[in-house]
């Protein structure tokens, strides 16, 4: 069974700071993306990363994949209120990309 | 999350009675996948369906659950004689490429049921 474990659980920032949120597994998978959840929605994609090594950038929010595609992190320069939210990370297998793998989340609360 | 539809928002039953929760998937897209989302617990896939064939049902219930997505209409995954532990939100996700492409799948704002 594959797992993702992210971290922290929980963050709460003021506006400005910068933050990395973590997804880790012992698994390889075959590409990794990351979503958004506001309460009551759902999953909103923001990047998928398929290289491993591979940097994608979406406007203040980095995002990372591991060499060994085990691991991923998502970079978020100089906070804002906006960005408070539910992070997801979820991988896809090798052999099942489809069924995708997703983590607790980190739940972030930027505060103005 | 415009695009994936999902219908009703909120869902009311009592114990052994049927849920029907439906799922109209983003234009253009013809792959449909349902997950399921327990409290404190991170999204769970449960089955992936094409046009009128089950893909892979590896992560639904063998009892009581069943899923559809015919040739015309929505995705159906239905739930017979509900438990208190079906309590959940249900996501439906689509994707326009194949089975085994990275295509990223788009979720709709889910159903969320609750058994009284």
């Amino acid at each position: 069974t594959q797992l993702l474990e992210q971290s922290p659980q929980f963050l709460s920032i003021q506006e400005g700071e910068n933050l990395t949120v973590y997804c880790n597994s012992s698994s390889v998978f075959s590409s990794l993306q990351w979503y958004r959840q506001e309460p009551g929605e759902g999953p909103v994609l923001l990047v998928t990363v398929v290289t491993g090594g591979e940097v994608k950038k979406l406007k203040r929010l980095t995002f990372q994949f591991g060499d060994a595609r085990k691991d991923s992190s998502l970079h978020i320069t100089a906070a804002q209120p906006g960005d408070t939210g539910l992070y997801l990370c979820a991988g896809a297998a090798r052999g099942s990309n489809y069924k995708l793998t997703f983590g607790k989340g980190t739940l972030l609360t930027v505060n103005p | 999350n415009a695009g994936v539809m999902q219908n009703p928002r909120h869902l009311v039953r009592r114990r052994g009675q049927e849920a029907r929760l439906r799922c109209s998937p983003m234009k253009g897209h013809s792959h449909v996948y349902w997950y399921r989302q327990l409290p404190e617990e991170g999204l769970k896939f449960m089955v992936y369906l094409q046009k009128e064939n089950i893909i892979d049902e590896s992560g639904m219930p063998k009892e009581r659950f069943s899923a559809e997505f015919p040739k015309e209409g929505p995705s159906i995954l239905r739930i017979q004689q509900v438990v208190r532990g079906d309590s959940a939100a249900y996501f439906c996700a689509s994707s326009p490429g194949g089975t085994y492409s990275n295509q990223p799948q788009h979720f709709g704002d889910g159903t969320r049921l609750s058994i009284l």
